[in-house]
Order: structure tokens, then sequence, then C-alpha cells
């Protein structure tokens, strides 16, 4: 089955630094990846819809200028935390469609980020 | 805006029964429902998608319906192993772009 790689797995920074999560499909064309964020028995909330080749779309309430995404091709997606504080603490996962009604959305194993 | 909710939040049942998992959204008009199991620390691992045209899809000891016009779909969890034992969540896509999750329901399996 379709496999969406998410790395690092977990992270540790120090509050003022910036921290890079990757995503990657790993046997399919990913044209549309998404950002979520879940909080502790929390479901997901999503953070940003990436189409390869254009700017991401932010939902309400995310700052644009701090997560910054990137979806340079059709395997690859980056989010990056720039300036990390300790409220930025969460667990990030990724996931990946085609893009069509016949394919399900597959999702990578998640980052757990800790900002000290 | 569309807003699902998955009954009940938890659930915990002994081993071997069999079990029915709830998920009601609000706008019929969407393109396919997508069950998946978390496990605890983990991403979501896809387990049904039943397109919106569909009725129901199986695989294994699990079976998921969908009524679009009631809003509804359930998953139905055959002779209950401990290792079902994770939070069931469900997402609806009114389009490519777009998925609306339940909070889930946080189900444990007791040997």
């Amino acid at each position: 089955g379709a496999v969406v790689s998410q790395h690092p797995s977990w992270v540790i920074c120090k509050s003022g630094t910036s921290v890079k999560i990757e995503c990657r499909s790993l046997d399919f064309q990913a044209t549309t990846m998404f950002w979520y964020r879940q909080f502790p028995k929390q479901s997901l909330m999503l953070m940003a819809t990436s189409n390869e080749g254009s700017k991401a779309t932010y939902e309400q309430g995310v700052e644009k200028d701090k997560f910054l995404i990137n979806h340079a091709s059709l395997t690859l997606s980056t989010l990056t935390v720039t300036s990390a504080h300790p409220e930025d603490s969460s667990f990030y996962i990724c996931s990946a469609t085609r893009g069509d009604s016949n394919s399900p959305l597959h999702f990578g194993n998640g980052t757990r980020l800790t900002v000290t | 805006k569309q807003e699902v909710t998955q009954i009940p939040a938890a659930l915990s049942v002994p081993e071997g029964e069999n079990l029915v998992l709830n998920c009601s959204f609000t706008d019929s008009a969407i393109y396919n429902l997508q069950w998946f199991r978390q496990d605890p620390g983990k991403g979501l691992t896809s387990l049904l998608l039943i397109q919106s045209s569909q009725r129901e899809q199986t695989s294994g000891r699990l079976n998921a319906s969908l009524d679009k016009s009631s809003g509804r779909s359930t998953l139905y969890i055959a002779a209950s192993q401990p290792g079902d034992s994770a939070t069931y969540l469900c997402a609806v896509s009114k389009n490519f772009n777009k998925f609306y999750f339940g909070s889930g329901t946080k189900l444990n399996v007791k040997p």
C-alpha cells in the first residue's frame, strides 16, 4: 500500500531555533499534502494544505510566517517551525493524497516536537 | 461548515465482541468517507475508504457503511481482539483539498 514517510519522528530543540520536518510520499505522486497538529487526547487540527508548485493555503489562526511550508515536488513537502517556542511543542502529522475521489488519504507517523 | 461527530468518545469491550462505531456529518455533499485508526504517538492508518456512490466497504473483520442522505457512517468490527485497541477516526471529504475529521472513538478491547 501507499506509504508516507515523515522525518524526524521526534525532535527536541531550544527556544528560538528552527526545526524542519519532512514528509515524503514513497510510492505515489502526492498532488496535495496536508499538515496537522494534534494536542494530547484531541483530534487533528488542520494547519495548512499544500499543492505541488504553489503556495500553501493556511487555516485561520495559523501563522504562515511561523510555520513555513514548501511543496517543491510531487513527493516532498516540508514544514519549518521558525523561532520555536515551548507552546509550539506538539505532535505534527502530515498526510498526502493523489487528489482524486478514489485515492485514500495517507498519513506519516508524525513528529513529536519538544521545545525547551 | 462540515461538522463530523463520533459517538461514543470511548468504548471498552471484552475480547470477542462485535462492536459498532458511529460517525455522523452535517453536510451530505461529500466525495468520500474514510475510516482510520491511530495508535498512541503514531500517525493514522487508513482502514477503509467509501466513495460517495458506495454504501459499504469490507476489509477482513471490518465493515464500513455509508448512508449519505442521513449523514451517517458506521464501522463494524467483528470478533474484536486486544490488538484492535486504538483510537478510530472518520473523515469526510467534500473536495480533494478539504478533509473534515471527527474527534475519534477510543476503543479498548480487554483480554
